[in-house]
């Protein structure tokens, strides 16, 4: 199965300033069916980025996803408030279907 | 709008089974794939199999081979997924999600499971 190691495991950034992401894969992802959780606290999942680079419905054009192959990164532009959370991505190309460890947004 | 609604908290006594529902409206239910993930407390994202509504057929995590069981009821749109022999590391919270293939869109609340002597 695909393992996915995600980088850093927290990152502690200011509102305004802009996060970067990584999700490295353990072989190639399949036609880039690479996808990006946020997870708050007591909350279910919520799909961000699927296709690695495309945004799901409602999703702000703040969060971007970009990267092929075994490289993957979200970034976000100007954090908000509300970005500080959990992240996680998946890889949905290949069977079993495999979510990275998550990396922690905190605030600094 | 779709809502997956899952059934409440559950404690079990270790070697017990649980049986976890998920029932979905605003959707047609056997057009979509229903994953089951879990999280264990503080920890990340596990899949877990996915059953076809339609068909009712399965694939599982090598993991939970031979102790996880997938079920549907289409007449009342509700998936189940049973989980036996259970033990101290199966307590996490269990949630179906609504599938494309294996990208997952839609989740339920989630349903605490707590396995303890």
């Amino acid at each position: 199965e695909i393992v996915l190691t995600q980088s850093p495991g927290t990152l502690s950034l200011s509102p305004g300033e802009r996060a970067t992401l990584s999700c490295r894969a353990s072989q190639s992802v399949s036609s880039s069916y690479l996808a990006w959780y946020q997870q708050k606290p007591g909350q279910a999942p919520r799909l961000l980025i699927y296709g690695a680079s495309s945004r799901a419905t409602g999703i702000p054009d703040r969060f971007s996803g970009s990267g092929s192959g075994t490289d993957f990164t979200l970034t976000i532009s100007r954090l908000e408030p509300e970005d500080f959370a959990v992240y996680y991505c998946q890889q949905y190309g290949s069977s079993p279907t495999t979510f990275g460890q998550g990396t922690r947004l905190e605030i600094k | 709008q779709v809502q997956l609604v899952q059934s409440g908290a559950e404690v079990k006594k270790p070697g017990a089974s649980v049986k976890v529902s998920c029932k979905a409206s605003g959707y047609t239910f056997t057009g979509y794939y229903m994953h089951w993930v879990r999280q264990a407390p503080g920890q990340g994202l596990e899949w877990m199999g996915r059953i076809n509504p339609n068909s009712g057929g399965t694939n599982y995590a090598q993991k939970f081979q031979g102790r996880v069981t997938m079920t549907r009821d289409t007449s009342i749109s509700t998936a189940y997924m049973e989980l036996s022999r259970l033990r101290s590391d199966d307590t996490a919270v269990y949630y179906c999600a609504r599938g494309v293939g294996g990208l997952v869109i839609y989740w339920g609340q989630g349903t605490l499971v707590t396995v303890s002597s």
